[in-house]
């Protein structure tokens, strides 16, 4: 199976600040990398897929880049409804896999 | 409106059977396969296996397959998540989701149900 190790687990930031999250995949994965949020209690939210290609309603703070085996999703400016936990998937082969998770925190 | 929307929550006790389901709308059934996602309580995602509704294709994980049964119908737009016997550590919550077969959007899970609650207590 491939590993997908997200860095950090966990952050806290303010209103406005960017941040980035990384995802490292334990082989190449081409671009078969896709980005979720999720908010307590509810179903994940795709963002991103194809580790760059925005959703369609996504706002243009996030933003995914990458290739082969590290990605990164950026939030530019973060904003009070980005407070959520955000996991990358690989889709490049089965068993589809997940990271463990980054949640982001407000300080 | 393109949704998944997912049976209610259930309440096992150990070794009973068990189906949920997924219903889906505002799309073509067969022009998507469906994943299920386990989510254990405070936990994250895992990915038990999908069904390709138009060749009645399944694959699983290898950590899921035997203890769960995918499957679908698609006169109603429907598909199933199934255990024979649960067991207390099924306790989760599981979603399905969908995927573009084409892989135009890289096989991402682009539309989500809302999640059923499966609680297997003694």
């Amino acid at each position: 199976d491939i590993q997908l190790t997200q860095s950090p687990s966990s952050l806290s930031a303010s209103v406005g600040d960017s941040v980035t999250i990384t995802c490292r995949a334990s082989q190449g994965i081409n671009r078969y990398l896709n980005w979720y949020q999720q908010k307590s209690g509810k179903a994940p939210h795709l963002l991103v897929c194809g580790a760059n290609s925005l959703q369609s309603g996504v706002p243009s703070r996030f933003s995914g880049s990458g290739s082969g085996t590290d990605f990164t999703l950026t939030i530019s400016s973060l904003q009070p409804e980005d407070f959520a936990t955000y996991y990358c998937q690989q889709t490049f082969t089965t068993p589809r896999t997940f990271g463990q998770g980054t949640k982001v925190e407000i300080k | 409106e393109v949704q998944l929307v997912q049976s209610g929550a259930e309440v096992k006790k150990p070794g009973e059977s068990l189906r949920i389901s997924c219903q889906a709308s505002g799309y073509t059934f067969t022009s998507y396969w469906i994943s299920w996602v386990r989510q254990m309580p405070g936990k994250g995602l895992e990915w038990l296996g999908r069904i390709d509704p138009n060749e009645s294709d399944v694959k699983y994980s290898p950590s899921f397959q035997g203890h769960v049964t995918i499957s679908h119908d698609k006169s109603i737009s429907t598909a199933y998540l199934q255990w024979s016997s649960l067991k207390a550590s099924d306790t989760a919550m599981y979603f399905c989701a969908r995927i573009d077969s084409s892989g135009f959007d890289f096989y991402a899970f682009d539309m989500w149900g809302q999640g059923t609650m499966v609680t297997v207590s003694s």
